[in-house]
């Protein structure tokens, strides 16, 4: 496509649910990331996926939070038994190999948790 | 570990002014920085970036130039317009990430008033 897409735009979820993520990327870009961006915070990074390499899940904050890059497009992040410090607004970028170029980002997906 | 550091906003101008945003780094080697910025409601993009110390990267009237002696990259625009207000990231990619990962700042708000 033109740019990245995620979706939903927003979401708002009870404490305890289960959300899912969707992030689809440029058409040809092969390296896609995930990042939060919490009120007050900076952006943190949290997964990255390259290629059909492994992916670099060292930002991942907990083992509820999971990712997932399928045909080496479209990534769906999803957060297990959601807590209420969860709550901020999930950015999705790609890039060509390396990202040396920089990033195209997409508008991000705003998750409440209730 | 690379970090990156920028000055505490918000920011507010009157239209005309001159800006400048101020921006720090901390990285082994040589890395590559950017200049993000982000709308009200919209992700982030990409406004300018500098690859090598001395290089100068520029676009819609901004400018930041990579300042190795002092590991800077401070952004500056002679006269700002009330469209420029958003949110304003540094950013860095460095050896410590393979130059795949994006390190960012805090962020700075940037309110113009008319």
């Amino acid at each position: 496509g033109a740019g990245v897409s995620q979706s939903p735009s927003n979401k708002v979820t009870e404490k305890g649910k289960d959300v899912e993520l969707r992030c689809d990327p440029i058409s040809g870009h092969t390296a896609l990331y995930w990042y939060r961006q919490s009120l007050g915070q900076g952006l943190e990074f949290l997964i990255y996926f390259q290629g059909n390499s492994a992916p670099d899940k060292s930002g991942l904050p907990s083992d509820r939070f999971s990712a997932e890059r399928t045909g080496g497009s479209v990534s769906t992040l999803t957060i297990q038994r959601t807590q209420q410090e969860d709550s901020a607004v999930y950015l999705c970028a790609s890039s060509l190999e390396g990202g040396r170029g920089g990033y195209t980002f997409g508008s991000g997906t705003r998750l409440t948790v209730v | 570990g690379d970090s990156v550091t920028q000055m505490e906003g918000p920011v507010t101008l009157s239209e005309e002014a001159f800006l400048t945003i101020n921006c720090t780094y901390t990285a082994t080697g040589y890395p590559s920085l950017f200049w993000y910025v982000q709308y009200p409601g919209e992700g982030l993009q990409l406004l300018l970036k500098a690859t090598k110390a001395d290089d100068k990267g520029s676009n819609k009237g901004f400018e930041a130039t990579y300042r190795k002696e002092t590991t800077s990259f401070h952004l500056e625009k002679g006269s700002v317009q009330v469209s420029d207000s958003a949110v304003y990231f540094c950013a860095l990619q460095g050896r410590n990430t393979g130059f795949q990962k994006l390190v960012f700042g805090t962020g700075t708000r940037l309110l113009v008033s008319p």
